[in-house]
């Protein structure tokens, strides 16, 4: 059974520091891994979708990175802003025999920007 | 496109209340996924259907819980009775593909007094 950890918990960065976000999954089989951001009280947004044949994906201020063999993900945030603060999460689709492959998701870290 | 729309945003009811909450995915996605989101369990998937048709319902808690997609554009998710432990936030998601990105809908907040 996959699962998909997310450490630290939470984290806090003075406004225009480079930061990385880490994502673990036990099942190296996936199909992709995806990033989400989480505003409080409000649905998730689709940061960045990495297939499994990919190595990096990048849009904007935002670099998700793909090693299956040691099974983690890192989301690189480049000049943090105070708009960045969020609760991230990571999901990974994992390859099932049987069809019905469920995207696990990690619990999140919860990142705050200091202006 | 709207994005993936739900309805209400928030609902309070009362233990014992049916709830029926509403979901209108993007035009064209073939997916539609239904989860729930605790601080104790995290997300967690309940059903997802493909063309309509539910594929995997694993994930619904108990028989209390139905779930149906009438046609392309509309699903609905039902709890009858409500109780108190399903208080939540519910959200829906669609996909062009089982494997494809997932776009989520703002999700409702849950409420069972």
């Amino acid at each position: 059974k996959q699962e998909v950890t997310q450490i630290p918990a939470a984290l806090s960065v003075p406004e225009g520091e480079n930061l990385v976000l880490n994502c673990s999954f036990t099942d190296s089989a996936i199909y992709n891994l995806q990033w989400f951001r989480q505003d409080p009280g409000k649905g998730l947004t689709s940061l960045l979708l990495i297939q499994s044949s990919q190595r990096e994906q990048t849009s904007g201020r935002l670099n998700a990175s793909l090693d299956k063999s040691s099974g983690r993900s890192t989301l690189y945030i480049a000049a943090s802003q105070p708009g960045d603060s969020a609760t991230y999460l990571c999901a990974a689709h994992p390859i099932s025999n049987f069809g019905n492959e469920k995207l696990t998701f990690g619990t999140g870290t919860r990142l705050t920007i200091i202006p | 496109d709207a994005g993936v729309i739900q309805s209400p945003r928030h609902e309070v009811t009362e233990m014992g209340q049916e709830v029926t909450l509403r979901c209108k995915p993007i035009s064209g996605h073939d997916y539609l996924f239904w989860y729930r989101q605790t601080m104790m369990r995290g997300l967690e998937l309940l059903i997802y259907f493909n063309n309509n048709v539910p594929i995997d319902d694993s994930g619904m808690p108990e028989d209390r819980f139905s779930a149906k997609m009438p046609n392309a554009s509309f699903s609905t998710l039902k709890i009858q009775p409500s109780e108190p432990r399903d208080s939540a936030v519910y959200f829906c998601a669609s996909s062009l593909a089982r494997t494809a990105e997932q776009f989520f809908g703002p999700g409702t907040r849950l409420t069972v007094l």
